[in-house]
């Protein structure tokens, strides 16, 4: 079975500074790795998402991410945040063609102080 | 991007009650949807696998009898909480991966419905 571990349940930073949100997964198998976003009252949102070849992702809104295949890792990095980056962060694993049902880790709630 | 509706959007009911709760692919066809169900400031939980003609596919742990999925086409999955207690309030979620070409592409979350039973 996957599991998806996010190590930072809340984050406050200030406007500008640096982001880095953590995410470590376990399953046996090739997954698929996403970043997905809840504004508050909003629907979730994908931000980026992993299935093979560069292991850096950019996605929208500047955000990018890194598979570390020997650390089961796939950290979500911005590099100056906004105060709308205020939201709900999740890391989500799947296997096979990318469509089956997610497997989410607890989530990250990230606060940006103006 | 695509979306997916849910609908309703809130619903209260009574204890012992059943409730369904729809969501539509509004500008795709979905042949696969899933739900799952959100407790309050925790992650989301895979609760079943909505299949197109066909019974859907439940995670371990979930009653199937509790939780009744029907799609009926290629747009429409409903969920219906049968027999409902206050254990089961909380917030369900869909969502429908869209493809193009036979590739997968993306999956698309519906605003989700917040059910309180009291």
């Amino acid at each position: 079975a996957q599991s998806v571990s996010q190590h930072n349940h809340h984050v406050i930073l200030s406007e500008a500074a640096s982001l880095e949100l953590g995410c470590n997964y376990s399953y046996g198998g090739t997954v698929n790795l996403f970043w997905y976003v809840q504004y508050p009252g909003q629907h979730l949102q994908l931000l980026l998402k992993y299935f093979s070849g560069d292991p850096l992702v950019k996605g929208i809104k500047g955000f990018e991410a890194e598979f570390i295949k020997s650390k089961f890792s796939f950290n979500l990095r911005k590099p100056s945040v906004q105060w709308s980056d205020t939201a709900e962060y999740f890391c989500a694993v799947n296997s096979g063609g990318g469509a089956d049902g997610l497997t989410f880790g607890k989530g990250t709630h990230l606060i940006i102080q103006p | 991007g695509a979306v997916v509706s849910q609908h309703p959007s809130r619903v209260i009911c009574k204890s012992g009650t059943s409730v369904k709760i729809e969501c539509r692919s509004l500008d795709f066809q979905a042949t696969t949807m899933f739900w799952y169900r959100q407790f309050p400031k925790q992650s989301l939980m895979l609760m079943a696998t909505s299949n197109e003609g066909s019974k859907a596919t439940y995670e371990q742990g979930v009653e199937k009898d509790k939780f009744l999925i029907n799609h009926a086409s290629l747009t429409l999955s409903t969920l219906t909480v049968t027999s409902a207690h206050p254990e089961d309030s909380s917030f369900y979620i869909c969502s429908a991966p869209k493809t193009s070409g036979g590739t997968y592409n993306e999956q698309f979350f519906g605003p989700g419905t917040r059910l309180t039973v009291l």
